[in-house]
């Protein structure tokens, strides 16, 4: 079945940590995304990808890095410097940049 | 820029009633309409969408939407709503002006009672 995988499902990090969420998809799609998701505030793009080996910043690109070496993969890290890491995190992918969006399950990030 | 309203952010309603759900947006040129829906702890998956054509969308679940270039709304209706409704919906708009970046709004919890 194609569809787009992330990793793990709950995420537990002290402060001062960085830490990487897997995002893997074998729809073949060129562009993918890294949402962040809080209560009552929709969903928020973090990083997004058109091709591989380059991206672009969101709307609240602060604290994150990613990285676009194959196709399927685009990892999102969280680092120290993201100063609320707390959230639902969402990765998606597109055939195209205007269509329909699939998305996968959804890391919850928490920090003790 | 493109903004996206979706102008209920909680709407109960019991089962077997019918439902609208609101959306909004600020740009009419060249936009594509998406609605999508979120059960707890879940991705997003795609409910419908209006890319040309037809001004009334069919999606699944019996849901279905009208794109109203005018008003600038793409309303999402039900008939008859079920419990298993019960979930977020997220109306999302991508348009040239903004390089096709896809803006979602911040969507509507649907809360269907017995």
């Amino acid at each position: 079945d194609g569809g787009i995988t992330q990793s793990p499902k709950y995420l537990f990090r002290k402060e001062g940590q960085n830490v990487t969420l897997s995002c893997e998809q074998n729809l073949n799609h060129d562009a993918m995304y890294w949402y962040r998701q809080d209560p009552g505030q929709g969903l928020r793009l973090i990083y997004y990808s058109q091709i591989v080996n380059d991206f672009q910043k969101g709307d609240i690109a602060e604290g994150y890095s990613v990285s676009r070496e194959k196709k399927e993969s685009f990892p999102l890290t969280v680092t120290s410097a993201q100063k609320n890491p707390t959230a639902f995190y969402l990765c998606a992918s597109s055939m195209r940049e205007w269509d329909e969006q699939f998305f996968g399950p959804g890391t919850r990030l928490t920090v003790l | 820029a493109q903004s996206v309203t979706q102008l209920d952010s909680q709407v109960p309603v019991f089962e077997e009633a019918p439902v609208e759900l609101r959306c909004n947006y600020s740009s009419s040129v060249s936009v594509y309409l998406f609605w999508y829906v979120q059960y707890p702890n879940q991705g997003l998956q795609l409910l419908l969408k209006y890319l040309s054509g037809s001004t009334l969308v069919k999606g699944i679940n019996g849901f279905e939407a009208e794109f109203n270039k005018s008003q600038t709304s793409f309303h999402l209706r039900k008939p008859s709503v079920h419990i298993s409704d019960t979930a977020e919906y997220f109306c999302a708009v991508s348009d040239r002006n903004g390089g096709f970046k896809t803006i979602f709004g911040a969507g509507t919890r649907l809360f269907v009672k017995a």
